[in-house]
């Protein structure tokens, strides 16, 4: 079946322009992740969802940065006034529950570039 | 919450050689620990996960072990190919938690 799938697989933007990520998740995956991945790093936690409510925000580097999700499915990221520094790649994950041993899959990602 | 750490952060072994990545965690809580490999521009998969019910398991030229007592876990790749080159992340969630806890990530070079 079809996996998690994201939009635009690269965007290039200028310096504080907003910006919206698409996260597409397996159908019936309750629960949704995002990362962020700078170039060479680690997977940096920023937001969970469970259904449409976030009970998790701590991860969400500053309030420029926002996540909704929409009918326990598409997810959109959100940043405003991009930053040099927001330019990694985000990544969406979703699993079918949020507890338990479920496999948890990732999307291709988002390369966002600030000039 | 939970945190894990994982060694080394750079790995290079000749082609046909085994590789070893080990992984401690803090959380005795912890059950479901799964091993993803990233390769360069693409996403992070799944390569195996191993469940705490069970100490060892193999998929091929993969294995996982798990200790419990000292609460580390570890990867093994035994003869590897250059395609192994990637960058691997391991993971614990504890149970009851909703979100798993990465280490760092190993990047293996396998030399031909």
């Amino acid at each position: 079946g079809a996996g998690v799938s994201q939009s635009p697989s690269n965007k290039v933007t200028e310096k504080g322009k907003d910006v919206e990520l698409r996260c597409d998740p397996i159908s019936g995956h309750t629960a949704l992740y995002w990362y962020r991945q700078r170039l060479g790093q680690g997977l940096e936690f920023l937001i969970y969802f469970q259904g449409n409510s976030a009970p998790d925000k701590s991860g969400l580097p500053s309030d420029r940065f926002s996540a909704e999700r929409t009918g326990e499915s598409v997810s959109t990221l959100t940043i405003q006034r991009t930053q040099q520094e927001d330019s990694a790649v985000y990544l969406c994950a979703s699993r079918r529950s949020r507890m338990g041993a479920d496999t948890q899959y990732f999307g291709p990602g988002t390369r966002l570039t600030v000039l | 919450g939970e945190n894990v750490e994982q060694h080394p952060s750079t790995l290079s072994v000749q082609e046909g050689d085994s590789a070893v990545i080990k992984c401690t965690y803090s959380d005795s809580a912890s059950n479901y620990f799964p091993w993803y490999k990233q390769e360069l521009g693409k996403r992070p998969q799944l390569i195996i996960d191993i469940r705490s019910n069970v100490g060892e398991k193999k998929d091929q030229r993969i294995a996982v072990t798990l200790n419990k007592t000292a609460k580390h876990f570890s990867l093994h790749i035994t003869e590897t190919q250059p395609e192994d080159s990637a960058v691997y992340f391991c993971a614990a969630l504890p149970g009851g938690d909703y979100k798993l806890s990465f280490g760092a990530g190993t990047t293996v070079t396998v030399r031909a």
